[in-house]
């Protein structure tokens, strides 16, 4: 069992509709959880970054982390074209060593 | 102003040769890593330098062995290429050791033949 899980896709949705991207991650020690866009043939960027269980909000984008359930969910509002990309979850201990899930594959279309 | 940068970005080569990737990056970070994606999008650290020393390591065959002659720089020669290695390799950069954004560059295509 890998260490992080993300179901790859594709998953293709019309503009506009709430997109859900979840991940699931096995290590108990995982203390802080990170979304990654990386678009067609570019580097991941940081897209959210959360430590404790709850919501974070940021503009059209929700990540939530269930620590009790090792269950973290992007929530994108209103998509945009602009949006697809593969989204990778990555969580951490803490030491820098980033573990990254396989990536979901979003097509938003127009 | 490109903040980390790689070269070359594509990398076709036959077996059995050896290679270099060359990183740069122009933040002013202290650690620096390299990752590799494979063609299933799974992107797994190899190896983190801070400061010029090596504090990740992880099970990479010795054909793999990352210098960095600054802390601006991050080389990753390859030698005696296998069809396996066939991925995109990922130089990132990082503030200092710990939770701290990283910061990826564009990724070099490596194909080998």
């Amino acid at each position: 069992q890998k260490e992080v899980e993300q179901d790859p896709g594709p998953l293709s949705v019309p503009e506009g509709a709430i997109v859900s991207l979840n991940c699931t991650y096995s290590n108990s020690a995982f203390q802080y959880f990170m979304w990654y866009r990386q678009y067609s043939r570019k580097g991941p960027e940081l897209l959210m970054y959360t430590y404790s269980s709850g919501n974070k909000e940021d503009g059209r984008f929700t990540a939530q982390v269930d620590k009790s359930s090792k269950y973290i969910s992007l929530f994108i509002r209103d998509s945009q074209p602009s949006d697809s990309a593969t989204y990778l979850c990555a969580n951490t201990q803490g030491a820098q060593k980033l573990v990254f899930g396989q990536g979901t594959r979003l097509t938003i279309n127009p | 102003d490109t903040a980390v940068s790689q070269t070359p970005k594509y990398l076709v080569t036959q077996m059995g040769n050896d290679k270099s990737i060359k990183c740069e990056q122009n933040l002013g970070h202290d650690t620096m890593y390299w990752y590799k994606q494979d063609s299933k999008k799974f992107l797994k650290i190899m190896f983190s330098y801070n400061n010029k020393e090596l504090i990740i390591n992880e099970t990479v065959p010795n054909r793999f062995s990352p210098k960095s002659p600054d802390k601006a720089h991050l080389n990753l020669h390859i030698n005696s290429l296998e069809l396996g290695d066939s991925a995109v390799y990922f130089c990132a950069s990082s503030q200092e050791a710990g939770v701290e954004t990283q910061y990826f560059g564009p990724g070099t295509r490596l194909l080998v033949l």
